[in-house]
């Protein structure tokens, strides 16, 4: 089982919708929960932080579920520019070493 | 301030020959990370340099792969022997090297083997 799962999509959705994305991680021992964005031939780039009572920037909420080993992100008003790879990102238990997952594909349709 | 920058951006090289590219960590992060992406994949871990301790090098493909951190900065990821599936794009990320800090990603290096 790979330590950082997440839903490859993708996920097709109109302007103004609102989407989430989940991510699972296999580390109970884990502490540090991040969401990057990465764009088409780019490099990857932090969204956010993710907190235990979870928290919100503009469009974008992030929550912790530590009891099921999930972390979420929501994206409220989809815009086209929203369309990217978001990138699920854990740390690996008493280490700092930060696990990315795979990612989860969006595309913002007109 | 500056962020982490890798060199070359760019790099076509011939099957068999030897590459080396550079990384400068964001100064003050103590940790440093190589990755490679291959077009439409995810980040591929290739090894960790945290401080002094020992690299984690679990990510390396191969023994042709090796990565060097001198002086705790910047860092060069070497490949012999290039085969055509090391062609990718190699991304350097550096953070501050305590659990709760992100990492902050270079350009990448694009590397082509013909």
């Amino acid at each position: 089982r790979k330590e950082v799962e997440q839903d490859p999509g993708p996920f097709n959705v109109p302007e103004g919708a609102t989407v989430a994305f989940n991510c699972t991680y296999s580390n109970s021992a884990s502490q540090s929960f991040f969401w990057y964005r990465q764009d088409c031939r780019k490099e990857p780039k932090l969204l956010m932080s993710v907190y235990s009572s979870g928290n919100e920037d503009g469009r974008f909420t992030a929550q912790l579920n530590r009891a099921s080993q999930y972390i979420s992100l929501l994206i409220r008003d989809s815009k086209l520019s929203d369309s990217a790879t978001y990138l699920c990102v854990v740390n690996s238990g008493g280490y700092n070493k930060l696990i990315f997952g795979a990612g989860t594909r969006l595309a913002v349709h007109p | 301030g500056a962020g982490v920058s890798q060199s070359p951006s760019n790099k076509v090289t011939e099957k068999g020959k030897d590459v080396e590219l550079r990384c400068d960590p964001i100064s003050g992060h103590t940790a440093l990370y190589w990755y490679r992406q291959s077009l439409g994949q995810g980040l591929e871990f290739l090894i960790y340099f945290q401080g002094n301790s020992a690299p984690d090098k679990s990510g390396l493909p191969s023994d042709r792969f090796s990565a060097e951190r001198t002086g705790g900065s910047v860092s060069t990821l070497t490949i012999q022997r290039t085969q055509q599936e090391d062609s990718a794009v190699y991304l350097c990320a550096s953070s501050f090297g305590t659990s709760n800090q992100p990492q902050h990603f270079g350009d990448g290096t694009r590397l082509s083997i013909l």
